[in-house]
């Protein structure tokens, strides 16, 4: 049971690079969520899946997009990255859109230069 | 002003001590309130949920004061172990939605 998993673990990505970040859960959860985290910053949701088949925006999804493949997997895609997405991004998941705990994958370092 | 607010730190304690920190939010209508851990270059963990009754854990303990909007983690008989960052999360209308502070740093020295 590997819980929460993502790909890559690192990136460096060149301005205007496009990249996937791929992120999939063996818990059976409905929800899914992309977070970054910056320098002194809480985590800030970028997008959100309640369910397979539905997105919606969080609080940061400019410059993102997102798929829900299916329940397992959730995907974020930067079409033409800026240096101001170099963070930290984590996915996570829960089992319920309501508060419940939201379980996190070992995150991503993107650098854009 | 932002939504919830903590006191960055270091708190740096030695083994056995006792340490406490707070955890401020805006939104008088916030309805579920959490602490998560993040150890370095990891990925959070939640700790504890924080009832209104306030609820014990082993050495820790959660309290919610909703007239003074803060809610506290009480760390007793700190380990090594427990060196890492307290993220302080406040749930405002039992959605999905999760408002995560920028986290407390605890270092417990020998």
């Amino acid at each position: 049971n590997a819980g929460v998993t993502q790909t890559p673990k690192f990136q460096v990505l060149k301005t205007g690079q496009s990249m996937t970040l791929q992120c999939a859960q063996d818990m059976n959860h409905n929800s899914m969520y992309w977070y970054r985290q910056d320098p002194g910053m809480g985590l800030r949701l970028i997008y959100y899946s309640a369910s397979e088949g539905t997105t919606d925006k969080g609080e940061v999804p400019n410059g993102y997009n997102v798929s829900r493949l299916n329940k397992r997997e959730f995907s974020l895609r930067l079409e033409s990255a800026a240096p101001s997405q170099t963070s930290v991004y984590f996915c996570a998941s829960s089992e319920d859109r309501g508060p419940d705990t939201q379980y996190f994958g070992p995150g991503t370092r993107l650098t854009v230069l | 002003r932002k939504e919830v607010e903590q006191d960055p730190g270091p708190f740096n304690v030695p083994e056995g001590a006792t340490v406490a920190f707070n955890c401020t939010y805006s939104n008088s209508a916030s309805q579920s309130f959490f602490w998560y851990r993040q150890d370095c270059r990891k990925e959070p963990k939640l700790l504890m949920s924080v009832y209104s009754s306030g609820n014990e854990d082993g050495r820790f303990t959660a309290q919610l004061n909703r007239a003074s909007q803060y809610i506290s983690l009480l760390i007793r008989d700190s380990k090594l172990s427990d060196s890492a960052t307290y993220l302080c999360v406040v749930n405002l209308d039992s959605s999905y939605k999760l408002i995560f502070g920028s986290g407390t740093r605890l270092l417990v020295r020998p």
